[in-house]
């Protein structure tokens, strides 16, 4: 079974110009959530779909980051305009359930991105 | 304020050397208590979650047990191929399923 795949793996772009970033989940799995891990800090949530909609979206920094969810299956996360800050690593992971017996979150490769 | 912190930063081993790794947190609600491994230039992989204290899991050389402060990961006779990053995470109740990562152990086992 395949697991969380995410593209690219890298992305290098200048400040101001947009990029997005694509998440295919396990597949059935319902809930698909979106890190980030900024340098030298701890890996940190973004946000959380459960199918198409948004459960929790606490962690999104501010309004230049828009995530969506189109038909429940993969997911994108768009920052325009990038700004210095929004470098490091994007994770997405999915789960199967919300709580108890296989809640467990599976974890893609991530994309790295850098913005100069 | 939920928190996680894990000690040491870094460790050192020497294979055979078993040692153990911690993790302690303060979450309202504990949903469940989450050891991944990661490598670098990955994601972190699942390796357990414990949900209530007293609880213990284990794999190959890896045992993890939970209290109701703390989480421990005891490495037994390590090899140089359990060298990598080993982060704990909490999940706590309420509507999402959001974890609370600690910033991780970097594990070196020297041959």
């Amino acid at each position: 079974e395949a697991g969380v795949t995410q593209f690219p793996s890298h992305s290098v772009i200048e400040k101001g110009q947009t990029v997005t970033l694509r998440c295919d989940p396990i597949s059935g799995h319902d809930n698909l959530y979106w890190y980030r891990r900024v340098m030298g800090k701890e890996i940190k949530f973004l946000l959380h779909f459960v199918k198409e909609s948004k459960q929790d979206e606490s962690g999104m920094p501010n309004n230049r980051f828009l995530a969506e969810r189109t038909g429940g299956t993969y997911s994108t996360l768009k920052v325009q305009p990038a700004e210095l800050e929004d470098s490091g690593v994007y994770f997405c992971a999915s789960s199967a359930r919300l709580a108890g017996s296989y809640n467990e979150q599976f974890f893609g490769p991530g994309t790295r991105l850098t913005v100069l | 304020e939920d928190q996680v912190t894990q000690s040491p930063e870094a460790l050192r081993l020497q294979e055979g050397e078993s040692s153990s790794l911690n993790c302690s947190y303060t979450v309202s609600g504990l949903r469940g208590l989450f050891w991944y491994r990661q490598d670098p230039g990955k994601g972190p992989e699942f390796l357990f979650t414990l949900y209530s204290a007293g609880e213990e899991k284990e794999k190959e050389r890896l045992k993890a047990t939970l209290t109701k402060k703390e989480s421990f990961l005891h490495i037994t006779a390590p090899k140089p191929e359990d060298s990598a990053t080993y982060l704990c995470a909490v999940c706590h109740g309420g509507a999402t399923n959001k974890l609370i990562f600690g910033t991780g152990t970097l594990l070196a086992v020297q041959p």
